[in-house]
């Protein structure tokens, strides 16, 4: 299957700085790529859906200014905590659409997990 | 919203089949049933989908009731290395991917 990856795997940040996840799809383009979070034993919860070429969509609840996202190519999709703080340690996880398939079935990154301290 | 209800957790021992149950009542008729599963500190993989018929790959058979209120997941050959939390989701289309609580399957030796 297609294959999605994130950089970095997991990092540990001070409060107050800003944190920026990438997400790739490898082997194919993704026009539409998805953002999650998951907390610890806890299910994963969608926060936005990055557009190439156009803003991103948030889900209710979810701060855009906080959480940045900039898809800035067919394989590239950015999330970017801003001014990070202990609540925001998380794990991090994108997605994307296989184009190819008809039933739109979508594939994940490994995850980003993110410590603020 | 999650439109699927699971049970929270079962167990399967190894070389079992692994039959997990997904009620999705409110189903509409274009919506699919799709069927991922997350390994501890990974992201969710893909299982199976399917619309109403019943579906076979080589991770897992899917089987939809002719009313398609209601499926389940079958591992047919149950091993260690598939516990994990499986969920079972319904979508049409171009809709976003919800995912709900799942069930944890522990697979015990």
């Amino acid at each position: 299957g297609a294959v999605v990856s994130q950089h970095p795997s997991r990092v540990i940040c001070k409060s107050g700085t800003s944190v920026k996840i990438e997400c790739r799809s490898l082997d194919f383009q993704a026009t539409t790529m998805f953002w999650y979070r998951q907390f610890p034993k806890q299910s994963l919860m969608l926060m936005a859906t990055s557009n190439e070429g156009s803003k991103a969509t948030y889900e209710q609840g979810v701060e855009k200014d906080k959480f940045l996202i900039n898809h800035a190519s067919l394989t590239l999709s950015t999330l970017t905590v801003t001014s990070a703080h202990p609540e925001d340690s998380s794990f991090y996880i994108c997605s994307a659409p296989s184009s190819g398939a008809s039933y739109n079935e979508q594939f994940f990154g490994p995850g980003t997990r993110l410590t603020v301290l | 919203d999650a439109k699927t209800t699971q049970p929270p957790s079962m167990d399967c021992a190894e070389g079992r089949a692994a039959n997990l149950p997904c009620n999705h009542s409110t189903i509409s008729g274009n919506e699919y049933v799709y069927w991922y599963r997350q390994i501890h500190s990974q992201g969710p993989q893909y299982i199976i989908h399917g619309l109403k018929n019943n579906e076979t790959n080589e991770m897992a058979s899917l089987i939809i009731t002719e009313d398609r209120k209601s499926s389940t997941l079958i591992l047919p050959h149950a091993t260690l290395r598939d516990t994990a939390v499986y969920y079972c989701i319904v979508k049409g289309g171009a809709q976003k991917l919800v995912f709900g609580q799942g069930t944890r399957l522990t697979i015990n030796p």
